[in-house]
């Protein structure tokens, strides 16, 4: 059975780091394109950051450009993001998601369920 | 600049049919888009991929009452025969050269 399980969510003070992790299970990770989404509360989806299977090519958002960094390990099937410089506005349930495919041809087909960020001092 | 717009909400009674739309910006009608379901404290759930030329993929286990279409620049989900559980948030997607795209939601209420 395919799964998305993201972890690493928490409380955090502004202008901190946090890592959110993602671990796959029941697909070959290692040809799957990958994206982070999150959703602020009572917001809608906001896309923040993709990286093709082998990590060789990443696009972020404006928003977190500079900021997140997103990373993979295939022989762990684990997906990650650095999140540093950590801002109120960051503050969202972060969701990982497989991209079937070419990720610059094909939607986001597996979602994860989320974990919590919330950025307050 | 890449945008899609949706209304921010429908409604429709159990056992009816309801059509949500997702525009795309001008100068992005060829866009292929995917359609996502939300419901309440869930994750969402990828429900088809819809092509400018109507062509559609589904994913797995979303039940024949889900359909697309397209019209131009519109990119339409179809639910007929509603339940309950169709009730949620319904977000389309698209992509395009290192970017990627979310419209604002349509919260779908059933009668």
């Amino acid at each position: 059975q395919v799964h998305l399980v993201e972890s690493g969510g928490g409380v955090v003070q502004p202008g901190r780091s946090l890592r959110l992790s993602c671990a796959a299970s029941g697909f070959s990770f290692d040809t799957s394109g990958m994206h982070w989404v999150r959703q602020p509360p009572g917001k809608g989806l906001e896309w923040v950051a993709i990286i093709w299977y082998d990590g060789g090519t990443t696009y972020y958002a404006d928003s977190v450009k500079g900021r997140f960094t997103i990373s993979r390990d295939n022989s762990k099937n684990t997906l990650y993001l650095q999140m540093n410089s950590l801002r109120a506005e960051d503050t969202a349930v972060y969701y990982c998601a497989r991209v079937y495919g070419v990720p610059s041809l094909n939607p986001i087909d597996i979602w994860g369920q989320g974990t919590e960020v919330t950025v307050s001092s | 600049q890449l945008v899609l717009t949706q209304s921010p909400s429908a409604s429709a009674s159990l056992g009816a049919s309801v059509n949500l739309t997702c525009t795309l910006s001008s100068g992005h009608i060829s866009y292929a888009i995917a359609w996502h379901q939300q419901q309440p404290e869930k994750g969402p759930r990828f429900l088809i991929k819809l092509s400018s030329d109507g062509s559609h993929t589904k994913g797995d286990g979303i039940p024949d009452r889900f359909s697309g279409s397209t019209s131009g620049a519109e990119r339409y989900l179809s639910i007929s025969s509603l339940q309950s559980e169709d009730e949620a948030d319904y977000y389309c997607q698209t992509w395009g050269t290192g970017v990627w795209v979310f419209g604002g939601g349509t919260k779908l209420t059933v009668l």
